[in-house]
């Protein structure tokens, strides 16, 4: 499998506190996204990192990737009641392949 | 902004019948996918389509699933003969491009198989 665990499987905090979600894969890879999906809904995206780069910024987001560890993580700061959703990491391997393979997901659950 | 849209957004069939979703993906994509997410758990990858054709499939995309693209804008799958485990959301997604692209969802079909 492409795709490893996503870790926590489950975050529960207060409305503005952080919130860090972990991701790993087993492949190399042209880049990892990010997707947001809230309950019933379609998955939304939300960043990409390129497979060469070891930090994006985009509003209230911060993402990582170390490749040699194979790892990726997904900041949200000054969380709110709003971004209470599942957040799901994706990779796009190198290897001939052209479909995304997502990760288990975390369910972020930010308390008012 | 464009968007894909998908219907039915809840389609309830027997076992053993045949059904159809429906998706139009945005205009100037040119990459199509059908995931499937079964309740709470991981998506999951079935089909890629690209230049009218499919470019990889998964184990779970047997010879009761099959694809089409029938007139420029559309683009279906179709299960042939509906199995209890089919039930799922089905998510049809497009991309501009291949890899370094995002992918653009549909809201999902609940597909329930009875």
């Amino acid at each position: 499998s492409q795709q490893g665990e996503e870790d926590p499987q489950a975050l529960s905090i207060q409305e503005g506190e952080n919130a860090t979600m972990n991701c790993s894969y087993k492949t190399s890879i042209n880049n990892l996204q990010w997707y947001r999906q809230n309950s019933g809904r379609g998955l939304v995206h939300l960043i990409l990192i390129r497979s060469n780069e070891r930090e994006k910024h985009s509003g209230r987001l911060r993402v990582t990737l170390d490749t040699s560890k194979k790892s990726s993580s997904l900041l949200i700061t000054a969380s709110r009641a709003a971004d209470t959703a599942s957040y799901f990491c994706a990779t796009d391997a190198i290897q001939g392949a052209q479909k995304l393979v997502f990760g288990q997901g975390t369910r972020l659950t930010i308390n008012p | 902004e464009p968007e894909v849209t998908q219907t039915p957004s809840h389609q309830v069939t027997q076992m053993g019948q045949e059904v159809i979703l429906r998706c139009v993906p945005i205009s100037n994509h040119l990459y199509f996918y059908w995931y499937r997410q079964i309740l709470g758990q991981k998506v999951e990858f079935l089909v890629s389509f690209y230049n009218n054709e499919i470019s990889e499939k998964s184990e779970i995309f047997d010879d009761q699933f099959s694809v089409e693209r029938p007139d420029g804008s559309n683009f279906t799958l179709k299960i042939r003969s509906t199995k209890l485990e089919d039930s799922a959301m089905y998510f049809c997604a497009s991309r501009w491009t291949g890899p370094n692209s995002p992918l653009h969802f549909g809201n999902g079909t609940r597909l329930t198989v009875t």
